[in-house]
């Protein structure tokens, strides 16, 4: 049973640039949440999407959108990236938004460089 | 607003040894989930434990415990007989979200845990 895949695993992007991340969840999950973990910090939320909508955001730009599609997938996409911007992406999957999470499964995440 | 502490950056013990790692957490609900996962060198996130704000039993698993105390707002988390695969950053985390649709959960900065042979 395949967990959470995320895509590409590093990626080098010139300040300015605009990137995508892409993310499948486990499977049987319906929802997914974006994490941006900054080295040496614990994640921080980004956004949730359940049936294709944005539910919940975190305290991040309108640069930071998303989409969910029909099979559940999602991807994250950064505009006018910022050196800031340089960190680990994490995916997380789950069944459902009631009741809070029975322990959300990450992906391994996307290094993402800003130069 | 909710908040994670995780006081200790980095702990080193020699194998075998016990270790604490703390976790202090504020909220204003009073419904919520605490959880514990651990993020070895690969980078992915392990879900090691969740605890309601209503459970406060601890718990034990294998060589893992938990000590949840809702009277000084602590979560502590207790390794016995550590084990160089116990190695990794560990993070403390807050969910407000389980009287709403949506749960977003709040993240600690991590412990960083040395386990040396």
């Amino acid at each position: 049973d395949a967990g959470v895949t995320q895509s590409p695993t590093h990626l080098i992007k010139t300040r300015g640039q605009q990137v995508t991340l892409r993310c499948s969840p486990k499977s049987g999950h319906d929802t997914v949440s974006w994490y941006q973990q900054a080295l040496g910090q614990g994640p921080q939320f980004i956004f949730q999407y359940y049936e294709e909508e944005e539910r919940q955001r975190g305290n991040f730009p309108d640069r930071f959108s998303g989409h969910q599609f029909p099979n559940y997938s999602s991807e994250l996409n950064v505009n006018a990236l910022l050196l800031g911007d340089s960190a680990l992406y994490l995916c997380a999957s789950s069944l459902g938004v009631f009741g809070g999470p029975a322990g959300y499964t990450f992906g391994s995440g996307t290094r993402l460089t800003v130069v | 607003a909710q908040k994670v502490t995780q006081a200790q950056t980095e702990i080193s013990v020699v194998e075998k040894e016990d270790v604490t790692l703390d976790c202090v957490y504020e909220t204003r609900d009073t419904t919520y989930y605490l959880f514990w996962y651990k993020q070895p060198p690969s980078g992915e996130l392990v879900f090691l434990i969740r605890r309601n704000s209503f459970d406060e039993q601890n718990e034990i698993s294998g060589r893992y415990s938990w000590n949840f105390q809702k009277s000084t707002s602590s979560f502590n988390f207790t390794i016995t007989a550590s084990q160089v695969v116990d190695s990794a950053v560990y993070f403390c985390a807050l969910s407000e979200g389980v009287k709403t649709s949506y749960d977003k959960v709040i993240f600690g900065p991590g412990t960083s845990l040395s386990v040396i042979p």
